[in-house]
């Protein structure tokens, strides 16, 4: 079992809808990581989180550390959000991250 | 914030071949890092580059296939030798200027094998 599951693997919704990416994790960790990489290959941060939640425009991330959960929300998604999302987590005590395999999201128009 | 220099973006090597990859950080940093991603897979540590001494290797990665050069806080090379074609992956540098910010990551090279 990986460390960091994500779920799920793939989505596709239309433009407009209410997006909800999941990640678990079974570590103690000191932050939780979301990234965001395109088609290209280049990986953007959006958020890391060590408690509660943090919005950016159209994006929420909630994380329960005590359950060991994270969430990321994409309100009135659109074609230009489509990208593969990971999330990614520190174990405490390290300095290197460990990935989710991602969630490919799909937004057609 | 760091912005990342990585180049090549892509190549496309023959066999045997032996490409090394660039990432340049416009700040001085303390940590950083290389990456494969395997296609369809997600990113796997390969190293962390350790300026003024030899890189930290992951299990499953040795210097003689990978070697890496930290010449100073905003430079590093990873080199990928005697390649085949199960070396095709992106590679990734990645940084992080202390455990408490978000890493940042160059754009990868798209290495292809023939």
């Amino acid at each position: 079992k990986n460390e960091v599951e994500q779920s799920p693997q793939n989505l596709t919704a239309q433009e407009g809808e209410f997006i909800t990416i999941n990640c678990s994790y079974s570590v103690g960790i000191s932050a939780l990581h979301w990234l965001q990489q395109h088609p290209g290959g280049g990986i953007v941060s959006l958020f890391m989180l060590s408690s509660g939640k943090k919005k950016h425009g159209r994006l929420i991330a909630t994380i329960n550390i005590q359950e060991k959960h994270s969430s990321l929300h994409i309100t009135a998604s659109h074609p230009r959000d489509s990208a593969v999302y990971i999330c990614a987590v520190r174990p405490q005590g390290a300095q290197k991250l460990v990935f989710g395999q991602g969630t490919r999201l799909t937004i057609n128009p | 914030s760091a912005v990342i220099s990585q180049k090549p973006s892509r190549d496309i090597c023959q066999r045997g071949t032996s490409l090394t990859i660039q990432c340049q950080v416009d700040s001085q940093v303390t940590m950083m890092f290389w990456y494969r991603q395997q296609p369809g897979q997600s990113l796997t540590l390969i190293a962390t580059a350790n300026q003024g001494s030899e890189a930290t290797y992951e299990s499953g990665f040795v210097i003689d296939k990978f070697p890496i050069s930290r010449p100073n806080l905003t430079f590093s090379t990873l080199t990928v030798s005697n390649m085949s074609p199960e070396d095709s992956s992106i590679y990734l540098c990645s940084v992080g200027i202390d455990s408490n910010q978000p890493q940042h990551f160059g754009d990868g090279t798209r290495l292809s094998i023939l």
